[in-house]
């Protein structure tokens, strides 16, 4: 059973270019959850996901950033007109059912975004 | 405020003392409380966790403690070792808006002196 994945790990992009990073949940998952975390900081909670609806997008910066998760495919983070504040590493977390209790969230190895 | 609050912010002991991390939280519907180690450059990964119809849980050094009157719960590393060191983030479902989903703590840096 093949974990959280996530690709790219590594992505350079020079400021005012587009960075998309993917996700796909562990097998069986069908919420999703993206975070940033900077150097030696914690995990800050960016957006929330279910197939094709947002739940909870309270921590996304209000401009540039955008999150979706098609009907079928990966989950994609993007951003745009990257500025070098965006680096940091970016990491996907997938959890089953939460209205079942099943809160239990397992991480994704996580993109490590740096802007030139 | 803070939702779930985590202290110390760093802890140094000596190898083989304990180590013990707290958090507090402040929605009393809470009702799971995992741990989680992340080493440098690497993921967050699940170490441990309670659901709130017990009051401890321990796995080989490992333990969590849950006072749920007094909303907090507590991670236990018994006879640390090097490879301990990490940082350390707790987490708790708070209800935001219309979801209730895991918010983390702001982490405990653990570093274990040889």
């Amino acid at each position: 059973n093949a974990g959280v994945m996530q690709n790219p790990r590594h992505l350079v992009r020079r400021r005012g270019q587009e960075a998309r990073l993917r996700c796909s949940p562990m097998k069986g998952h069908s919420h999703v959850y993206w975070y940033r975390q900077l150097p030696e900081e914690g995990l800050k909670f960016m957006v929330y996901l279910q197939k094709e609806n947002i739940i909870d997008e309270s921590g996304m910066p209000k401009e540039r950033f955008s999150a979706e998760f098609p009907k079928e495919g990966p989950s994609i983070l993007r951003i745009q007109q990257v500025v070098r504040g965006d680096s940091a590493a970016y990491f996907c977390a997938s959890s089953r059912s939460v209205g079942l209790g099943d809160y239990e969230q397992y991480f994704g190895p996580g993109t490590r975004l740096t802007v030139t | 405020g803070e939702n779930v609050e985590q202290h110390p912010s760093t802890l140094s002991v000596q190898e083989g003392d304990s180590a013990v991390i707290k958090c507090t939280y402040s929605d009393s519907a809470s009702n799971y409380f995992p741990w989680y180690k992340q080493e440098l450059g690497k993921r967050p990964q699940l170490i441990i966790d309670i659901r709130s119809n017990v009051g401890e849980k321990k796995d080989q050094r490992i333990a969590v403690t849950l006072n749920k009157t007094a909303k907090h719960f507590s991670l236990h590393i018994t006879e640390t070792q090097p490879e301990d060191s990490a940082v350390y983030f707790c987490a708790a479902p708070i209800s935001s808006g219309s979801a209730r989903q895991l918010t983390f703590g702001s982490g405990t840096q653990l570093t274990v002196l040889p």
